[in-house]
């Protein structure tokens, strides 16, 4: 059964930039599109975009367009997430989620990135 | 943006109970339905229902879905104390996909 492993807590200073991995283990990324969804404290779900890894095909939040860049590795089946400017607000976990028509099939378990001076 | 507000914010039930929870949509929806997850502390959270009725593989029958427009419900019959968690409505009919600000449920 596929599951997505993420990387491990970061801390970033303002000003900086992120960059956060997403494996597909168990599973190829088949006709599967990966997207990020964070989630600061108390707030709800934010949609930030996606990526067909197989096409390389991206789509963007309006909102994130211009600091959100998606890349993929086809040999590790792994998708990266690398969020610049990074402000306080981008203080939140990331998720990556494995989607089809537009609905997260299945769930990372988080990234935890603080952004802090 | 279509924004979906939730209600209500939070909610207490005995187990057996029926749990109905609400999810509406500022704009119509234009035939499609939301997809509900449940988000529990400490997990990532899982897909519960989408569409009419589709549930992935391992999730129970009891979550239901229905509604039309701007107004969906997703309703949990015979609550089990292990459906304690926030329940969160999710549209992806138009970019950017958004979701509700959830439910808790308390049992």
């Amino acid at each position: 059964q596929a599951q997505l492993e993420q990387s491990g807590p970061e801390v970033k200073k303002p000003g900086s930039s992120v960059k956060v991995s997403c494996k597909t283990v168990g599973d190829t990324f088949g006709s599967y599109s990966i997207h990020w969804v964070r989630q600061a404290a108390g707030q709800r779900p934010q949609w930030m975009g996606g990526i067909v890894p197989i096409l390389g095909s991206t789509k963007f939040a309006q909102r994130f367009q211009g600091r959100l860049s998606l890349n993929v590795d086809e040999s590790t089946t792994t998708v990266y997430m690398n969020l610049s400017s990074l402000t306080p607000e981008d203080t939140a976990i990331y998720f990556c989620v494995r989607v089809r028509l537009g609905v997260a099939l299945l769930w990372g378990r988080g990234t935890l990135v603080t952004v802090s001076s | 943006e279509i924004v979906l507000t939730q209600s209500p914010d939070a909610m207490s039930l005995s187990p057996g109970e029926r749990a109905t929870l609400s999810c509406r949509a500022s704009q119509n929806l234009g035939g499609k339905f939301v997809a509900w997850y449940q988000h529990k502390r400490g997990q990532p959270p899982r897909l519960l229902i989408y569409g009419a009725s589709t549930r992935p593989t391992g999730i129970t029958d009891r979550f239901t879905n229905s509604g039309s427009e701007t107004d969906f419900t997703l309703t949990i019959s015979r609550l089990e104390p292990e459906d304690s968690a926030v329940y969160y409505c999710q549209q992806n009919v138009s970019s950017p996909w958004t979701f509700g600000q959830g439910t808790r449920v308390d049992i």
